[in-house]
């Protein structure tokens, strides 16, 4: 149980345009869902917290209106990277937590590697 | 401002050398503190919660233990394929369930 499926796990988009990254839970009920950055070597940077049908809490120096993330459902979070830039390029991993799988652990998704060309 | 310290940074260990892996943290009040691993390239792997002083959990060669200050991932007889990196993070009590990570330790384990 507890399983985050993240898609896609690769994708090279062009400097510009728009890439949208989902998170789902495959099994449980996210009630919470973080979205994370991290850079070679580096620790996870949070970007993000969303709660479902509410607006996501950005971290402090995230731009929101260029990482739009939506928590639609109790399953499906998404974090769409808008008008993106070669410094955008990064590892993506979003995270979930949820009310019926025992403790308050977030499960992982697989990531995603953005490369911005 | 909760924080979290893992050392060492890195550690070399030959195959079945048995050792330790360090969190140390402060947190105004612990909900819970987590262990991942993390492969490179993949998102973290969820291995243990623990939530009070005293408390250990067990996962094949894997070992997590809890005082009020710090935690220990041990590591009995390693293989190579416990080469990854390891994440701590603590999770304070209170009405915020975002976790604060450490920088991890990177483990690599020489046949």
């Amino acid at each position: 149980g507890a399983v985050v499926s993240q898609h896609p796990s690769r994708v090279i988009c062009k400097s510009g345009t728009s890439v949208k990254i989902e998170c789902r839970s495959l099994d449980f009920q996210a009630t919470t869902m973080f979205w994370y950055r991290q850079f070679p070597k580096k620790s996870l940077m949070l970007m993000a917290t969303s709660n479902e049908g509410s607006k996501a809490t950005y971290e402090q120096g995230v731009e929101k209106d260029k990482f739009l993330i939506n928590h639609a459902s109790l399953t499906l979070s998404t974090l769409t990277v808008t008008s993106a830039h070669p410094e955008d390029s990064s590892f993506y991993i979003c995270s979930a937590r949820g009310r019926d799988i025992g403790g308050t652990e977030a499960f992982f998704g697989q990531g995603t590697r953005l490369t911005v060309v | 401002e909760d924080q979290v310290t893992q050392s060492p940074e890195a550690l070399r260990l030959q195959e079945g050398e048995s050792s330790s892996l360090n969190c140390s943290y402060t947190v105004s009040g612990l909900r819970g503190l987590f262990w991942y691993r993390q492969d490179p390239g993949k998102g973290p792997e969820f291995l243990f919660t623990l939530y009070s002083a005293g408390e250990e959990k067990e996962k094949e060669r894997l070992k997590a233990t809890l005082t009020k200050k710090e935690s220990f991932l041990h590591i009995t007889a390693p293989k190579p394929e416990d080469s990854a990196t390891y994440l701590c993070a603590v999770q304070a009590s209170g009405g915020s369930y975002i976790p604060t990570f450490g920088r991890g330790t990177s483990l690599i384990v020489h046949p």
